[in-house]
C-alpha cells in the first residue's frame, strides 16, 4: 500500500514568489493534516482537514497561506508571497477517521531565498 | 497549552551503548504519547506509542512507558545499533493534533 505522497521533495524559490505543495493522503484516510518544521524544531500543526472540510486553521497564517482538500482526498498548500522565515519542511500527514496513528509523507524542504 | 520537553542533542553513542532520551509533558487531561523516528532523508515514522498510564510501547528493542505521576515517556533501548542513528522526537496528542518535542539527533558509531 502506498503511503502518503508529496511533492515535490524540495523548492527553491526567492521571497515574495508563490509556492504549492500537493500532498495524497493514504487511500481511505479522511483525516489530512499539514504541519511545518523548522530547522531543529518539531512539526508544528498548520491545518487539518476532514474529509473536504477544515475543520482546525486556528496556526495558519491566513494573510499568505491557504489550503483546499476539494474534493476530500488530495491536498494544496499555498504560500503567496513567500517571505524568507517561511524556509522549512512541509510535512502531510493523514490517519484514518482521526483515531490513532498519524501517517506522515517525506515531506517538501522549501528555500526561500 | 499543551507542550513537550525532550532532551536535546545531538548524542554519539558507541554500539551496544545504553540509551535514554528524556520526554516530559504538559498537558489538560490525559493524551496518547508518542515517539517518532526520523531516519536520514525520510519521513517521520512511528516508533512506538502509549495512549494511557502505565502503558508501555516497545518496537524494534525502544522502550517506553506512560508515567503520570512525573508526566514522563522516556524512551529506552539496552542495546544501540548504527542503524538506529536518526532524529528522535516525543510527542502528545490524538486525533486533533500532535504536539512535538524539538527533537533530538543520535549518532552510533560502530
Amino acid at each position: 500500500e502506498a503511503g502518503v505522497v508529496q511533492s515535490p521533495r524540495y523548492k527553491i524559490i526567492e521571497k515574495k514568489q508563490p509556492v504549492a505543495f500537493w500532498c495524497n493522503p493514504i487511500s481511505g484516510h479522511n483525516t489530512l493534516y499539514w504541519y511545518r518544521q523548522n530547522l531543529g524544531q518539531g512539526p508544528e500543526l498548520l491545518i487539518r482537514y476532514e474529509n473536504e472540510e477544515a475543520v482546525d486553521d486556528s496556526q495558519l497564517p491566513k494573510d499568505r497561506f491557504s489550503a483546499e482538500r476539494l474534493k476530500g482526498v488530495d491536498s494544496t498548500l499555498k504560500i503567496q508571497p513567500a517571505e524568507l522565515g517561511d524556509s522549512a519542511v512541509y510535512l502531510c500527514a493523514s490517519s484514518l477517521n482521526g483515531l490513532g496513528e498519524q501517517f506522515f509523507g517525506p515531506g517538501t524542504r522549501l528555500t526561500v531565498l | 497549552g499543551n507542550s513537550v520537553t525532550q532532551m536535546e542533542g545531538p548524542v554519539t553513542l558507541s554500539e551496544e551503548a545504553f540509551l535514554t532520551i528524556n520526554c516530559t509533558y504538559t498537558a489538560t487531561g490525559y493524551p496518547s504519547l508518542f515517539w517518532y523516528v526520523q531516519y536520514p532523508g525520510e519521513g517521520l515514522q512511528l516508533l512506538l506509542k502509549a495512549t494511557k498510564a502505565d502503558d508501555k510501547g516497545s518496537n524494534k528493542g525502544f522502550e517506553a512507558t506512560y508515567r503520570k505521576e512525573t508526566t514522563s515517556f522516556h524512551l529506552e533501548k539496552g542495546s544501540v545499533q548504527v542503524s538506529d542513528s536518526a532524529v528522535y522526537f516525543c510527542a502528545q496528542g490524538g486525533s486533533e493534533k500532535l504536539v512535538f518535542g524539538k527533537g533530538m539527533k543520535l549518532t552510533v558509531n560502530p
